[in-house]
């Protein structure tokens, strides 16, 4: 497809679960960002690739979140040891080069930790 | 700290009225201004992109509207749909390529019939 995907678009962990949260963006973008949105809030920043280097993770909450893309196109934000303050929308948006050229979102993952 | 503040932060109105909504800004240089639309279980999508250049800017039934000296932005959206239902969302991105877009939290907007 021509937009960004992600996998699973719904996923329901127990606390203390790991999850591993896919973003596959559009073909050709050098620039991937992942997102968490709360219920009735905007996107918050969570980190952020130029192809295969993670340029800023300044946005990660806590150590239990890490993520990669290690081809410079998929990346995948995998959660550790899942809390209840996780549950939020994962949103991953790429651009052609930077944060200055246009995101285009993904559809995002649900994740609800029980 | 950079902010972005929305308001209202939730609208109902009726089919074919037009609206208003508001976004006041910190964020200081910026590059741009946009404004997404965001539907229930998707993405945000873009409507429209502002420069501090530029005071306006429509897509459509979407006139955004910016004053740079004031630091604010508007959304106005005329003879409503019910599909314009959504989220809108005013993004401000620093002048700096690699800093983070600042989001606001964005308006509920419900158009009834």
């Amino acid at each position: 497809g021509a937009g960004v995907s992600q996998s699973p678009r719904y996923k329901v962990a127990k606390r203390g679960q790991d999850v591993a949260l896919r973003c596959d963006p559009i073909s050709g973008h050098v620039s991937l960002f992942w997102y968490q949105q709360a219920l009735g809030q905007g996107p918050e920043f969570l980190t952020y690739f130029q192809n295969e280097a993670q340029l800023d993770k300044s946005g990660l909450p806590s150590d239990r979140f890490f993520a990669e893309r290690p081809e410079g196109s998929v990346s995948t934000l995998k959660i550790q040891r899942t809390q209840q303050e996780d549950s939020a929308v994962y949103l991953c948006a790429s651009s052609l080069d930077g944060s200055l050229d246009e995101q285009f979102f993904g559809p995002g993952t649900r994740l609800t930790v029980l | 700290k950079n902010q972005v503040e929305q308001s209202p932060q939730s609208l109902i109105i009726l089919e074919g009225k037009n609206c208003t909504l508001q976004c006041n800004y910190t964020v200081s240089p910026f590059s741009n201004l946009r404004w997404y639309k965001q539907d229930t279980g998707r993405g945000p999508v873009s409507l429209t992109i502002m420069t501090f250049s530029e005071n306006t800017k429509s897509n459509g039934r979407y006139t955004a509207t910016l004053d740079a000296d004031t630091k604010q932005s508007s959304l106005h959206i005329t003879a409503s749909q019910l599909s314009d239902s959504a989220s809108y969302i005013c993004v401000v991105t620093p002048n700096s390529g690699n800093t983070p877009l600042v989001f606001g939290k964005g308006t509920r907007l419900s158009v009834i019939a």
